[in-house]
């Protein structure tokens, strides 16, 4: 079974400009969750995402957005990136939405310069 | 609000030794906690996954064991080996509300086995 996939695995972007990354589900999971993970906050929650509605939203500003389609693959948005943004962005995967065991991809390293 | 603390920080053991990675936390209302491995530059992997109403689970070294009561989590490795060289993680997951489908992860424990 394959695992979670994430594209691409490392983006370089310039202030100001707006970045799509990716997450396909473990096949037949229907939960898809982004987190990002940078040194000096470690992992913090974005956003959850079941049968394309999102369920509950993290501590982060409007920018940042997310949004899931009928096959559960998952996209997030961020818009006028800020040297901040620059972290990995990591997707799970759960069965079903809830707290149920997350499975994550390999990240996206995301680098604003 | 839930906050989870892993100690030690960072952990260097020669190989061959058993150990112990502690997770605590504030919120005991928790609908299950997960152990992950992660490698540098590497996404995370699922160790161990404990529901709430479990007291312990195992697979191969690892043990991990949980008690709510205290808020607390132990990871013990056995016999441990340089490939176990990586950052530990805890993440907690809470029952409802605003923790809906979130984990709250502890800042790691970065462990170094040499040979």
């Amino acid at each position: 079974k394959a695992g979670v996939t994430q594209t691409p695995r490392y983006l370089i972007k310039t202030r100001g400009q707006q970045v799509t990354l990716s997450c396909s589900p473990i096949s037949g999971h229907r939960s898809v969750s982004w987190y990002q993970q940078t040194p000096g906050q470690g992992l913090q929650f974005l956003f959850e995402y079941f049968s394309e509605t999102q369920r509950n939203k993290g501590n982060f500003p409007g920018r940042f957005s997310g949004r899931q389609f009928s096959n559960s693959r998952s996209e997030m948005n961020v818009s006028t990136l800020e040297l901040g943004d620059s972290a990995l962005y990591l997707c799970a995967s759960s069965p079903w939405t809830g707290n149920t065991e997350a499975f994550f991809g390999q990240g996206t390293r995301l680098t604003v310069v | 609000k839930q906050e989870v603390t892993q100690i030690p920080a960072a952990l260097s053991v020669p190989e061959g030794e058993n150990l112990v990675l502690n997770c605590s936390f504030t919120d005991s209302a928790i609908y299950n906690l997960q152990w992950f491995r992660q490698d540098p530059g590497k996404g995370l992997t699922s160790l161990l996954l404990i529901q709430s109403s479990q007291r312990e689970q195992t697979s191969g070294r690892l043990n991990a064991s949980l008690d709510k009561s205290s808020g607390r989590s132990t990871l013990y490795i056995a016999a441990s080996q340089p490939g176990d060289s990586a950052t530990y993680l805890c993440a907690l997951a809470n029952a409802g509300g605003t923790s809906y489908g979130k984990l709250t992860f502890g800042q790691g424990t970065i462990l170094t086995v040499h040979p």
